[in-house]
């Protein structure tokens, strides 16, 4: 079974902190995906990754970086964190067979991640 | 672009009662099909696929049947239990390896 790890299930910071969240996963797969997920909103893309040292802008990357210098770990960075970040993080990672993928992604447990 | 409408809930229904929650996919190409299920406190699992016209997708008593003619996907099963309250998700993958998420249908299921 594939297995996404988050590093933290809840974590607490500061308004103006860098907080660093963690995902790795032990199946060797090319993608992986940083969602957040609001109430109401569903899931929304922050930033995507194909390939160790690659990176994609997802829907809402403001405010958010990302590093992939491993191919098993992805890491979503808040440069300073805002209250308005509060949410639950999910990572996932899937597959790369190709064009016109058909393989499902797999989520981490997530993480809460409250900004005060 | 490519999108996806799931039904709004929240969805409450007695034990045993038949459940529907319906999905529609706005697509370029020939999208794969999926719903996940999201239990309180967890992330997403993946609880049945489809990845072409009239698949059928099941798992643990859960169907789908991918619809090209309606651009549907809906969730069906027959007899719902108290341990099957949990958000549903309805999502596709398009070209590339993005996929589009649905809202979210909160299932609660009462003894």
């Amino acid at each position: 079974d594939v297995k996404v790890t988050q590093s933290s299930r809840y974590l607490v910071k500061r308004t103006g902190e860098k907080v660093f969240l963690e995902c790795v996963q032990d199946m060797d797969h090319e993608n992986m995906f940083w969602y957040r997920q609001d109430p109401g909103l569903g899931l929304r893309l922050i930033y995507f990754s194909y390939d160790v040292k690659m990176k994609e802008k997802g829907d809402i990357p403001e405010g958010y970086s990302v590093s992939r210098e491993k191919k098993e770990r992805f890491s979503l960075i808040l440069e300073s964190a805002s209250t308005n970040q509060t949410s639950m993080y999910l990572c996932a990672s899937s597959l790369w067979v190709g064009q016109g993928n058909n393989q499902p992604q797999h989520f981490g447990d997530g993480t809460r991640l409250s900004i005060l | 672009g490519d999108s996806v409408t799931q039904m709004e809930g929240p969805v409450t229904l007695s034990e045993e009662a038949f459940l529907t929650i319906n999905c529609t996919y706005t697509a370029t190409g020939y999208p794969s099909l999926f719903w996940y299920v999201q239990y309180p406190g967890e992330g997403l699992q993946l609880l049945l696929k489809a990845t072409k016209a009239d698949d059928k997708g099941s798992n643990k008593g859960f169907e789908a049947t991918y619809r090209k003619e309606t651009t549907s996907f809906h969730l069906e099963k027959g007899s719902v239990q108290v341990s099957d309250s949990a958000v549903y998700f309805c999502a596709l993958s398009g070209t590339g390896n993005q996929f589009y998420f649905g809202t979210g249908t909160s299932l609660t299921v009462i003894p």
